[in-house]
């Protein structure tokens, strides 16, 4: 059973340019989030999607923007990058994001943005 | 706001040494859920453990052990007779119902063999 996949797992931009991310989620899970981590800290809450719509949102610009897709899997677009924009961009999956409690997220392994 | 804090940044202990990792919190809310998760090279995160509020009963699981304490904020976490592959990063974070995480900026466990 495959867990969280994503995709590219390094990728190298220059200032100005658009990034595409994507993620597939565990078997079974349906909501995906979307977390940032900068070098030598800890992931930062980007947003979440759940029944393809975005449900929460940390601070963020709009330059990053998402999608989900009816199969669940979803994207993270940040456009017009920013050094500052260099980090680690790690999706997790869950099921039920709406349901009272805390669900455990699943992590994939994250794509390692550079941007230069 | 909520807010975790991990006060070490790096630990180093020889094997088979036993080490506590802190994690204080703050927080106006009244239910809330406390993680640990465990980020190896490889770089995803792997779940050790979560918490409710209202459940303060210490854990252990094989030679890890979690110690939650309402009075202090505090949700420490023990490895016992550490050994090489426990070496990684170590985060703590916190979870309202909204199901976001606030993480912690993690601790540098190395065991030294």
């Amino acid at each position: 059973d495959a867990g969280v996949t994503q995709s590219p797992t390094h990728l190298i931009k220059t200032r100005g340019q658009q990034v595409t991310l994507r993620c597939s989620p565990k078997s079974g899970h349906d909501t995906v989030s979307w977390y940032q981590q900068a070098l030598g800290q800890g992931p930062q809450f980007i947003f979440q999607y759940y029944e393809e719509e975005e449900r929460q949102r940390g601070n963020f610009p709009d330059r990053f923007s998402g999608h989900q897709f009816p199969n669940y899997s979803s994207e993270l677009n940040v456009n017009a990058l920013l050094l500052g924009d260099s980090a680690l961009y790690l999706c997790a999956s869950s099921f039920r994001a709406m349901s009272s409690g805390a669900n455990v997220l699943t992590f994939g392994a994250g794509s390692r943005l550079t941007v230069l | 706001a909520q807010k975790v804090t991990q006060a070490q940044t790096e630990i180093s202990v020889v094997e088979k040494e036993d080490v506590t990792l802190d994690c204080v919190y703050e927080t106006r809310d009244t239910t809330y859920y406390l993680f640990w998760y465990k980020q190896p090279p490889s770089g995803e995160l792997v779940f050790l453990i979560r918490r409710n509020s209202f459940d303060e009963q210490n854990e252990i699981s094989g030679r890890y052990s979690w110690n939650f304490q309402k009075s202090t904020s505090s949700f420490n976490f023990t490895i016992t007779a550490s050994q090489v592959v426990d070496s990684a990063v170590y985060f703590c974070a916190y979870q309202t119902g909204a199901n976001n995480l606030f993480f912690g900026t993690g601790t540098r466990l190395t065991v030294i063999p």
